[in-house]
Formats: structure tokens, C-alpha cells, sequence
């Protein structure tokens, strides 16, 4: 079945560096949504998208859509206490399902 | 919009015993899916509904999993009997979809402890 991958498992990164997570899955996508949880939280809804090669930004963050479409990535500029959280990015699979990836946790030290 | 609600939010149980938990999706959302999340095994899809109707269950455990959504606005994950190994996060997200996937909104979830 299809699969999601994401690397790295766990980052921890001083307050203000950069942070990427990478999303592969084993299936092209149609599109790829990403999402954040909080600790405690449950899983809130960031970005879809759609396009080859698409890029979208929201604010600090870049969501990139690989030109295959079989990979994602998200970057953090100058990250801050309040993005700590797993990020996950999910794929369709069949029907209505989403296939979520495997989660990158992030740590910030203040 | 209130949002996904569940409840209970905490529910400790004895092996043995059964657990409902109880889901209300966001008014207008034509589907329904029930997730279980541990360190383990991360998110894990039990089931979904598409318009009341189960769509697919193939992510539901075993026979002592089993879950209904008799109206649009209600829907229940049974299981009976529990036992310590279902000690998760369970939550309930709600989405609108009309041939295709959009964004998913979850609920808080029920955190389930079976000792």
C-alpha cells in the first residue's frame, strides 16, 4: 500500500535557525497537505497543494511540491517557540482517505 | 462553527469493559474518520463514512472495534471488550468532499487509558 515517509523523525534547533522537514511517499500524489499538531493537540490543517512544482508561503513558512509529485518539503525561517509541534504532510490514497506521513517532531530551545 | 467536538476527552477503564466514544463533525461535512494516534504507530486510519455510510473499515483492529453513524451529525467508536493494548488517542475529523480530498478538521480527541 501506499506509503509517507518523513525525515527527520526529531529536530531540535536553537530559537531563531532554520528548520526543514522532507516528505516522500511511494505513490504520486494528485496533491499534498500538510499539518501541524502542538503538543497535546490535535492535528490542524496548514496547506494543500496541488501543482508540479508548486511553492506556497505562509508568513515564516515555505511549503514546496516536488515536480514528480512525490515529494513535499516544509521550511521554517528563524523559528520561534510557537512552532513547536510534529508536523505531518498527507497524501490521498484511495476515495476520501488521507495516508499521513510519519511526523517530524520539533524541539526549540529558547 | 464549534468545531469537531468528542467526548469524553479522558476516559480510564478496566480491561474488559466496553468504551463508546462519541463524535459530532462539523455541520455540512459529508464525511466522517475515525484516527487512532500512539507513539508506536503514529496516526493510524480506523474508518471512515462518506454521507452516513462506512466507506471502508479496513484500518479497524479487530471485531472488538466497531463504529456508527446513524445521522449526519453523530457518530460512535465502540469497543468491546477493551483491553490495555487500545490505550491511544482517538480522534474524529470531518471533512466536506465532493470528488476529492480536501482538509480534514479534527476534534480534540478522547485520550483512553485501559488498565
Amino acid at each position: 500500500g501506499q506509503q509517507v515517509m518523513q525525515i527527520p523523525q526529531y529536530q531540535h534547533v536553537q530559537e531563531g535557525e532554520d528548520f526543514t522537514t522532507y516528505c516522500n511517499s511511494s505513490t504520486t500524489l494528485s496533491n499534498i497537505q500538510w499539518y501541524k499538531q502542538r503538543p497535546g493537540g490535535h492535528p490542524v490543517f496548514l496547506i494543500q497543494l496541488v501543482k508540479s512544482g508548486e511553492v506556497k508561503k505562509q508568513k515564516r513558512l515555505t511549503f514546496q511540491f516536488g515536480e514528480a509529485k512525490k515529494n513535499s518539503s516544509l521550511h521554517i525561517t528563524a523559528t520561534q517557540t510557537t512552532d513547536v509541534g510534529t508536523y505531518f504532510c498527507a497524501g490521498p490514497s484511495s476515495g476520501d482517505k488521507l495516508t499521513f506521513g510519519t511526523g517530524t517532531r520539533l524541539a526549540v530551545r529558547p | 462553527d464549534a468545531g469537531v467536538i468528542q467526548s469524553p476527552r479522558h476516559e480510564v477503564t478496566e480491561m474488559g469493559q466496553e468504551v463508546t466514544l462519541r463524535c459530532k463533525p462539523i455541520s455540512g461535512h459529508n464525511s466522517l474518520f475515525w484516527y487512532r494516534q500512539t507513539m508506536m504507530r503514529g496516526l493510524e486510519l480506523l474508518i471512515y463514512f462518506n454521507n452516513n455510510v462506512p466507506i471502508d473499515d479496513s484500518g479497524m483492529p479487530e471485531d472488538r472495534f466497531s463504529a456508527k453513524m446513524p445521522n449526519a451529525s453523530f457518530s460512535t467508536l465502540k469497543i468491546q471488550p477493551s483491553e490495555p493494548r487500545d490505550s491511544a488517542v482517538y480522534f474524529c475529523a470531518s471533512s466536506r468532499t465532493v470528488g476529492g480530498t480536501y482538509e480534514q478538521y479534527f476534534g480534540p480527541g478522547t485520550r483512553l487509558t485501559v488498565t
